[in-house]
């Protein structure tokens, strides 16, 4: 069965520093996606950022960028220059690439940004 | 313009009663999910529907029983709601089911049972 695990339960960083998140996943399947969503105190979930398992470069979204390391079954998150507004609980999230799988969500992190 | 949209966004209601949360989505996708969401913030997928069709039924009592009348619209029917299902319920959809491609969350439905 597929797993994700999130170690960080909580995070704290000072603004305009960088942060890792860290995700380790579990699964035997080649090919997978991993997914980062962010769930501010508002409620509503945000995604942030994919990494496709036959993806050769790690994936980038303006501030975060993904540190893939597959024979690690690692996935982490970076966040550069960290905002006020980065202050969430991120989820790791990853799916199978099988019709009708399901995303299995990591537990989270949740991160404080420290003016 | 909102993407995903549920209604409504505050339900409190006591136990045993019959409640239903209305989901719709505009962005043309032909999968919706229903996910719950616990106090410790711990997601977990509950359906999802592909063009109407129920593809994923996780292990949840049968007092929950999803209805899609056309792939824009899942609807998510309780019955004889009891304080577990206390929670955050979240309406997803994506633009299909077998590949990856991200899931878009509704604002989410804090149901609280008394």
């Amino acid at each position: 069965a597929q797993k994700i695990t999130q170690t960080q339960p909580g995070m704290f960083v000072q603004e305009k520093e960088a942060v890792t998140l860290d995700c380790t996943y579990d699964t035997s399947d080649p090919s997978y996606g991993l997914f980062w969503y962010k769930q501010p105190s508002s409620g509503e979930m945000i995604f942030l950022i994919y990494q496709g398992s036959y993806d050769q470069q790690n994936a980038t979204e303006g501030r975060y960028s993904l540190n893939f390391q597959k024979a690690r079954k690692s996935a982490n998150l970076v966040i550069s220059a960290s905002q006020l507004g980065d202050s969430a609980m991120y989820f790791c999230a990853m799916r199978r690439n099988n019709y009708g799988q399901n995303f299995v969500f990591g537990p989270g992190t949740r991160l404080s940004v420290l003016p | 313009d909102t993407a995903v949209s549920q209604t409504p966004k505050y339900l409190v209601t006591q136990m045993g009663n019959d409640k239903s949360i209305k989901c719709e989505q505009n962005l043309g996708h032909d999968t919706m999910y229903w996910y719950k969401q616990d106090s410790k913030k711990f997601l977990k997928i509950m359906f999802s529907y592909n063009n109407k069709e129920l593809i994923i039924n996780e292990t949840v009592p049968n007092r929950f029983s999803p209805k899609s009348p056309d792939k824009a619209h899942l609807n998510l029917h309780i019955n004889s709601l009891e304080l577990g299902d206390s929670a955050v319920y979240f309406c997803a959809s994506s633009q299909d089911a077998g590949e990856f491609y991200e899931q878009y969350f509704g604002p989410g439905t804090r149901l609280t049972v008394t």
